[in-house]
């Protein structure tokens, strides 16, 4: 099956700081989503997006299909967004969505 | 409510009861997923349910675990026989709403059931 990698696996940043999350994937997607898994547990969609740019607030993300991979964008970190951040991807084989392995991102006051 | 609810939100069980995690989806979505997290994990996908179509089973671990969906909503996905390994957060997700020509649309998760298996 399709194979899903994020890095980095674990993130620590300064409140106010700026990162990049990573998702490569190892074949052509039709469905790709970013979440964010708060401390509680609670998963969040943050985007669809299986191509282009999409923003919304202090996050963004872009996935160039071709090249296969994905980029989560945070901004202006906070406390809050602390989690976890995964990738899950749909192949045009399968119905279901493949989870990567997950982002643990800590943001430190 | 307006999110996808799932029920009990905790679950402590003895080796070798069944055991059965009850979903409610959105109103309206057609699709509905199940997914297992054990502890500090990702996501294991288990089964899926779209509309009347069969639903793709090829996730779960063992033939102690079954799912059912009920008129195209509520679903129950039951574990016979459980074991320690079996501990893990069971979580729901729905998608589809009713009118969207593509299927892959947005995910939304339920807040889980949390399994101990003693």
């Amino acid at each position: 099956g399709i194979q899903v990698e994020q890095s980095p696996p674990d993130l620590i940043l300064q409140e106010g700081a700026n990162s990049t999350l990573r998702c490569n994937f190892s074949d052509s997607v039709n469905n790709l989503q970013w979440f964010h898994q708060n401390p509680w547990g609670q998963l969040i969609n943050l985007f669809y997006i299986p191509s282009g740019t999409k923003q919304n607030g202090r996050l963004s993300a872009t996935t160039v299909a071709t090249e296969r991979y994905s980029l989560l964008y945070i901004s202006s970190s906070q406390t809050t967004d602390s989690g976890v951040y995964f990738c899950a991807v749909r192949d045009t084989g399968r119905r279901a969505l493949t989870f990567g392995s997950g982002t643990r991102l800590q943001v430190q006051p | 409510g307006a999110g996808v609810s799932q029920s009990p939100s905790n679950k402590v069980t003895e080796k070798g009861k069944d055991v059965e995690l009850r979903c409610d989806p959105i109103s309206g979505h057609t699709a509905l997923y199940w997914y297992r997290q054990s502890l500090g994990q990702g996501l294991e996908f288990l089964i899926y349910f779209q509309g009347n179509s069969a639903p793709d089973k090829s996730g779960l671990p063992s033939d102690r675990f079954s799912a059912e969906r009920t008129g195209g909503s509520v679903s129950t996905l039951t574990i016979q026989r459980t074991q320690q390994e079996d501990s893990a957060v069971y979580l729901c997700a729905s998608s589809y709403p009713r009118g969207e020509s593509s299927y892959n649309s947005p995910l939304h998760f339920g807040n889980g059931t949390r399994l101990t298996v003693t």
